[in-house]
């Protein structure tokens, strides 16, 4: 699987919204871009995923440039609750085997009033 | 609301003992992880299962540790004899095949002294 990059932290004020970056340069055609977090004491938490196209759910937005070397994570009005570390993965689907996880160091997210 | 279960959720034991995890993973997942967390070294994927066949354990010690699933709604890791080094956060998660989510359990905190 792909290497990714991200900030090891980052600040932002509740209600505003809150970018997360990703760069993901060696990814490769068949591998989708995920996003997990984890807050304190809590297991990782899913977030979102993508392959090329831009997504949206509930908790966020994923926005993958068109070379899909990097993306962004969004949390469109950002809450106390949301501090947590985001970790950015790249994972290969249809390999045949139950896909693994690699979690990086991810971003430290810390939301503030 | 469907949850990953692992017990005991603490545990303090001497070095030598035998310690053994438990998760009950989401009813109808047939996908089931272990990962380990320290500070050092961040979040590491043990040894996962599909349809209660270990798939892959090259992330396990495996001289000490060892990882089953009994069944389809239990699957349990168990290291003998422990060390200090082995205090961390093990986490369970549950998936469906090579689907796109992973459920993280609560996790499991060892204290190894």
């Amino acid at each position: 699987d792909a290497k990714t990059t991200q900030p090891p932290s980052m600040d932002c004020a509740e209600g505003r919204a809150a970018n997360l970056p990703c760069n993901h340069s060696t990814i490769s055609g068949n591998e989708y871009v995920y996003w997990y977090r984890q807050i304190h004491s809590q297991g990782p938490q899913y977030i979102i995923h993508g392959l090329k196209n831009n997504e949206t759910n509930e908790m966020a937005s994923l926005i993958i440039t068109e070379d899909r070397k990097s993306s962004t994570l969004i949390l469109p009005h950002a809450t106390l609750r949301d501090t947590a570390v985001y970790y950015c993965i790249v994972r290969a689907m249809n390999t045949g085997t139950a896909s693994k996880l690699t979690f990086g160091t991810g971003t430290r997210l810390q939301v503030t009033l | 609301d469907a949850r990953v279960t692992q017990t005991p959720r603490h545990k303090v034991t001497e070095m030598g003992q035998e310690v053994t995890m438990r998760c009950q993973p989401i009813l109808g997942h047939n996908t089931v992880f272990w990962y380990r967390q320290t500070m050092m070294q961040g979040l590491e994927l043990l040894a996962y299962f599909r349809n209660r066949a270990p798939l892959d354990d090259s992330g396990m010690p495996k001289d000490r540790f060892s990882a089953e699933m009994p069944d389809a709604t239990l699957a349990t890791l168990k290291i003998q004899p422990s060390e200090p080094r082995d205090s961390a956060v093990y986490f369970c998660a549950s998936g469906i095949d090579r689907g796109e989510t992973q459920y993280f359990g609560p996790g499991t905190r060892l204290l190894v002294l």
